[in-house]
């Protein structure tokens, strides 16, 4: 069975630029998740989905990052305009959340590079 | 709020070695679940292990085991036979529990464990 896909695997651009991940969760889960990895401060919730719906989005960073679950198998997440302290690397992962006590299953992340 | 602490930033063994790496964590809740993440220079985050609250009995997993201390708030990874491809950083993560759905998954810092042949 397919993992969670998450695409680009490597982006880099520069300063300014509007930058959209994009990720596919596991077919039939039906919680997403967006984190971000830094060397400073590891590993960290941005936002997730429950049936489509952000429960928590107190991990955004600021107004640049919107976050977007259309349908149940795609999300992405925005930054514009993108600054070179978003460099990390960004983590989708789903879940079948339905009771709370699934694992996460994460994709392969986005390096993203912001010169 | 809770809070994920893993203290050793690194550790090294030789192969087939065991190693424990240590976590203790701070919550004020009583339904909640622990997992260990392991994740190699390929970059990938994957599941070793998880642990519910209210199990006493500790989860194993292969060569894998965790001993969880739940008054200490204490949940540390065992393992065992250690192999070259255990190397990798691994995190110590909790999630609350509960029938609201999925919850998120608060990280330790993580700890650095290699592998020497």
């Amino acid at each position: 069975d397919a993992g969670v896909i998450q695409s680009p695997r490597h982006e880099v651009t520069e300063m300014g630029q509007e930058v959209t991940l994009r990720c596919k969760p596991i077919s039939g889960h039906n919680s997403l998740f967006w984190y971000r990895q830094t060397m400073m401060r590891g590993l960290e919730l941005l936002i997730y989905f429950n049936n489509n719906v952000p429960i928590d989005d107190s991990g955004m960073p600021e107004d640049r990052f919107s976050a977007k679950m259309p349908n149940a198998s795609f999300s992405t997440l925005k930054i514009q305009p993108s600054e070179p302290r978003d460099s990390a690397v960004y983590f989708c992962a789903s879940s079948l959340g339905t009771l709370g006590n699934q694992p996460q299953h994460f994709g392969d992340g986005t390096r993203l590079s912001i010169l | 709020a809770q809070t994920v602490t893993q203290s050793q930033p690194e550790m090294s063994v030789q192969e087939a070695e065991t190693v424990t790496l240590s976590c203790t964590y701070d919550t004020s809740e009583s339904n909640y679940y622990l997992f260990w993440y392991k994740q190699p220079p390929s970059r990938q985050m994957i599941l070793v292990i998880r642990q519910e609250a209210y199990k006493q009995q500790n989860a194993t997993e292969n060569r894998f085991s965790v001993n969880f201390q739940k008054a200490a708030k204490s949940f540390s990874l065992k393992i065992s036979d250690s192999q070259l491809g255990d190397t990798a950083m691994y995190f110590c993560a909790f999630m609350k529990g509960g029938n609201q759905g999925a919850q998120k998954l608060v990280f330790g810092q993580g700890t650095r464990l290699t592998i020497n042949p």
